[in-house]
Order: C-alpha cells, then sequence, then structure tokens
C-alpha cells in the first residue's frame, strides 16, 4: 500500500540558510499533519491542514510556514535556519480531519543545521 | 490542555513473556487514544487506538490496550514479547471538545521497550 512520502530524506544546512520540506501524502487523504521530534523528544505538533486550508496550528516558529496546494502534497518552508532547528521532521496524512482518524506517518526527513 | 505521560523511559522484558507499558492521560472531555511505535531511524506506525465502545483494544502485531476511565490510562500489551518488538513506543492522545488542537496528536516522551532473548 501507498504511504506518505517525505522529501528529502536528509538535509544538511548552515545556519540562516532556508530549507523546503516537501510531503506527499497517501492518495486520497486529504489532511497532512507536520511534527518536529528533536534528539530523544516525543514529536511535537507544528501544523496542519485539510482541503488546502490551514485548520490547526501549534508549537511552529514564525520563521517558518507551510501550505497544502491542490494535489494535497504540503511544504514546509523554514528560513533563518538555527543550531536548534535541527530535528526530524515528520508529515503524517489522513483521510478527513475527524479527531478519531489515525494519522499515518512519513519516515521523516533528518534536518541537520551546521 | 491535553497531556499524555508515559512513567517508565525503558521497558525490559524477556522474550516469550508479557509485555506492559504504560500510558496514562489528561483531557477536558472524552478521549481519543492512540499507540504508534517507532522504530530505529523510521517513521512512527499506527499500532492501535480507542474512540469509544469496548475498553480492550485489539491492534497489529498482536498488541492490545486496555482503556480505563477511572484510572485514567490506557496501558499498551502483549501476551508473548517478541524480540522485534523492541522498539520506541509512544502514547498519544487527542481531545475531540477542545476545538482548536482537537486535531493535533499530543504524545508522551516514549518508552524504549527491549526484549532479550
Amino acid at each position: 500500500a501507498a504511504g506518505v512520502i517525505q522529501s528529502p530524506r536528509h538535509l544538511m544546512k548552515e545556519k540562516r540558510e532556508t530549507a523546503t520540506l516537501k510531503c506527499y501524502p497517501i492518495p486520497r487523504h486529504d489532511t497532512v499533519y507536520w511534527y518536529q521530534q528533536g534528539p530523544g523528544q516525543d514529536p511535537q505538533f507544528l501544523i496542519s491542514f485539510y482541503e488546502k486550508m490551514q485548520s490547526d496550528k501549534g508549537s511552529i516558529p514564525d520563521r517558518f510556514s507551510a501550505q497544502q496546494f491542490s494535489d494535497y502534497h504540503s511544504e514546509l518552508n523554514m528560513s533563518s535556519l538555527e543550531l536548534g532547528d535541527s530535528a526530524l521532521y515528520f508529515c503524517a496524512s489522513s483521510l478527513g480531519q475527524s479527531s478519531y482518524n489515525e494519522q499515518f506517518f512519513g519516515p521523516g526527513t533528518r534536518l541537520t543545521v551546521l | 490542555a491535553q497531556s499524555v505521560a508515559q512513567p517508565e523511559d525503558q521497558v525490559n522484558v524477556a522474550e516469550g513473556n508479557p509485555l506492559t507499558v504504560k500510558c496514562t492521560y489528561s483531557v477536558s472531555g472524552n478521549p481519543y487514544l492512540f499507540w504508534y511505535v517507532q522504530y530505529p531511524n523510521r517513521g512512527l506506525q499506527f499500532l492501535l487506538k480507542y474512540i469509544t465502545g469496548d475498553n480492550l483494544v485489539k491492534g497489529s502485531y498482536g498488541f492490545e490496550a486496555e482503556f480505563n476511565k477511572s484510572q485514567t490510562s490506557f496501558h499498551l500489551k502483549k501476551p508473548s514479547a517478541l524480540v522485534s518488538d523492541s522498539a520506541l513506543y509512544f502514547c498519544a492522545v487527542r481531545d475531540p471538545i477542545s476545538g482548536a488542537g482537537s486535531y493535533q496528536l499530543t504524545f508522551g516522551k516514549g518508552t524504549k521497550l527491549s526484549v532479550i532473548p
């Protein structure tokens, strides 16, 4: 079965640079979520989109922005990168944004800021 | 605000023995509860969920979890552990009536399960 695709899988950037992470949800899934997992930490919710509209917002820094496109894929744009942004970034998708629908996670993008 | 506690950072169990990974939660309404497993350098895999109904929920790979409303717990269990079950386990909660924030998952800190051959 098709899963959530994230690209790139690994990304290395310098401080103050920008990065763009991409997420392709499971086919027919219309809801996308972004999470950040620091080393040894639990995933922290950043932001979510349903039908191309922002549906929920968590602890996403103002330096980050995201959007969902007409084909339901999503991009997380990160600017003025800081060392503390080094983390594993997960995208998850679900069919509908109902609270009882499980989220299916992608393999993650490991971002290293030097 | 919703929260999840996993009181054990690590659980060690011998292969073939039953395992339990503990989880307690705090929400303002009735919780939606989830268990995910994470293998090294991999994404989170959904194991099972409790929404309503029978308090004992069965999931993937022989895992099950019991919802206990009075104790606000949702412990993950398996009758006979396998070495391949060794991984990081996350409990997560959603509070469906909290309005904004009701769609996100709030995770516990995770419990590392080691199954010893």
